[in-house]
């Protein structure tokens, strides 16, 4: 069965220091995506990322960066020097098949506090 | 990234109407598109895999005829909620997949992702 674990129920932060959002996934298929997304109160889904099963580089985007382990099941996702406007809801999803329908984790809501 | 639009974005009707949401792809085909419910403070749950030209594939326990999808078009998919009580109150949102064309070696495309809409919130008195 695949399954994703967003440990982090909530998170609080101050202003300009640095998060990690953890995220672990079981699945028994060899090839699959990763994916993480932010859902600010507006409500929308914004993506942040995809991460192929056979590409583990780390990746880096401005403020950003994601820590992919295939050894751990991991897809850890880091923000440096938060800001206020990063408050919001981030999701973790893994995804496989054709179809491309994606399990979510829980959600881990981050804020950001002045 | 790609658009999907999504309307509308909130509706409070009266229990026993019908309410039908649209789902768009602004920029891309999509011959894929997914409902997902999200209750307050709970992740997405996926209701359904709605194709092109085709019937949708519904989850275990969500009912067909309660929910109808309709994707006549690569750019247009509606969902609609038929007969609706209060316990259908909810945030509905969908999602598009920009396949970038050809379906093959899905993992390798740089797109096979999916693009969300703004989502509608659902009020049912």
């Amino acid at each position: 069965a695949q399954k994703v674990t967003q440990a982090q129920t909530e998170i609080s932060v101050v202003e300009k220091e640095d998060v990690t959002l953890d995220c672990v996934y079981e699945t028994r298929d060899t090839t699959y995506y990763l994916f993480w997304y932010k859902q600010p109160p507006s409500g929308e889904l914004v993506f942040l990322i995809r991460r192929n099963s056979f590409d583990e580089q780390n990746e880096i985007s401005g403020r950003y960066s994601w820590n992919f382990q295939k050894s751990t099941s991991s897809f850890n996702f880091t923000i440096t020097a938060s800001q206020v406007v990063d408050s919001a809801v981030y999701f973790c999803a893994l995804g496989g098949g054709s179809q491309g329908n994606l399990i979510f984790g829980k959600g881990t809501k981050l804020s950001v506090k002045p | 990234g790609a658009v999907v639009s999504q309307h509308p974005s909130r509706v409070i009707c009266k229990s026993g109407t019908s309410v039908k949401i649209e789902c768009r792809s602004l920029d891309f085909q999509a011959t894929t598109m997914f409902w997902y419910r999200q209750f307050p403070k709970q992740s997405l749950m996926l209701m359904a895999t709605s194709n092109e030209g085709s019937k949708a594939t519904y989850e275990q326990g969500v009912e067909k005829d309660k929910f109808l999808i309709n994707h006549a078009s690569l750019t247009l998919s509606t969902l609609t909620v038929t007969s609706a009580h209060p316990e259908d109150s909810s945030f509905y949102i969908c999602s598009a997949r920009d396949f970038g064309g050809l379906q093959i070696d899905y993992l390798l495309t740089t797109k096979n992702i999916q693009y969300f809409g703004a989502g509608t919130r659902l009020s049912v008195l």
